[in-house]
């Protein structure tokens, strides 16, 4: 069975700060997805991940897959208050299959910045 | 173009009540899935629908789940009698059926179950 683990689960950063997120899985995954939400809010796509190495960056945020280790990051690079939201890491094997959308997810890193 | 939306986004009711919730995913998007988030637990496949077909609803957690996508258009999920359990967020996904391969999805920004 795929499981997913974050870590930290909760984040309390200053703004200006460094950090980074962990997400750790279990077995051969095709592909890792970063997702962002809001409260009430739908998940918002951040990254996809295909293949060993694969490093992608969007503003303050970098995210990087070591297919090796099973570990992907996501790192925060000076922090702003708009960055607080909670982050989610997913991944999938196209098994059988099934399609790519069926994902499983880590537990969620609760990110708040705060001044 | 609209997003996937849900309704209704807040739903109350009592142990073993019936409720249903609707899902209508991006125009066009042959998937749908359902997922679920259980108070302090990870977000969770339920299923997955291609077109009108259910693809794989191995995540569903019992019968008293029903989902249906007649048409292939919108999905509803029902849950009937709800129990305490049952309580948590649906999220629903859509994604082109070329999304087959570039895996992206959508999600509604779920609907909000509370059974007392």
């Amino acid at each position: 069975e795929l499981k997913v683990e974050q870590n930290p689960l909760f984040l309390s950063m200053q703004e200006g700060k460094n950090y980074t997120i962990y997400c750790n899985y279990s077995t051969t995954s095709d592909r890792l997805y970063w997702y962002r939400q809001d409260p009430g809010k739908s998940l918002e796509s951040l990254f996809v991940l295909l293949s060993n190495g694969a490093v992608k960056q969007e503003g303050r945020l970098m995210a990087s897959l070591d297919t090796k280790a099973r570990l992907s990051t996501l790192h925060i690079t000076a922090a702003v208050h708009d960055l607080s939201a909670t982050y989610f890491c997913a991944v999938t094997f196209n098994a059988g299959g099934t399609s790519y959308g069926k994902l499983t997810f880590g537990q969620g890193t609760i990110l708040t910045v705060h001044p | 173009e609209a997003g996937v939306t849900q309704f209704p986004s807040h739903s109350v009711i009592e142990k073993g009540q019936t409720v249903t919730l609707r899902c209508d995913p991006i125009s066009g998007h042959d998937n749908l899935y359902w997922y679920r988030r259980v108070m302090g637990k990870e977000i969770k496949f339920l299923l997955h629908f291609v077109k009108e077909s259910k693809q794989d609803e191995s995540g569903m957690p019992n019968n008293r789940f029903l989902a249906e996508r007649t048409g292939g258009t919108y999905s509803t999920l029902k849950v009937q009698p709800a129990e305490l359990e049952d309580s948590g967020v649906y999220f629903c996904a859509s994604s082109h059926l070329s999304g087959y391969n570039t895996g992206e999805l959508f999600f509604g920004e779920g609907s909000r179950l509370t059974v007392l």
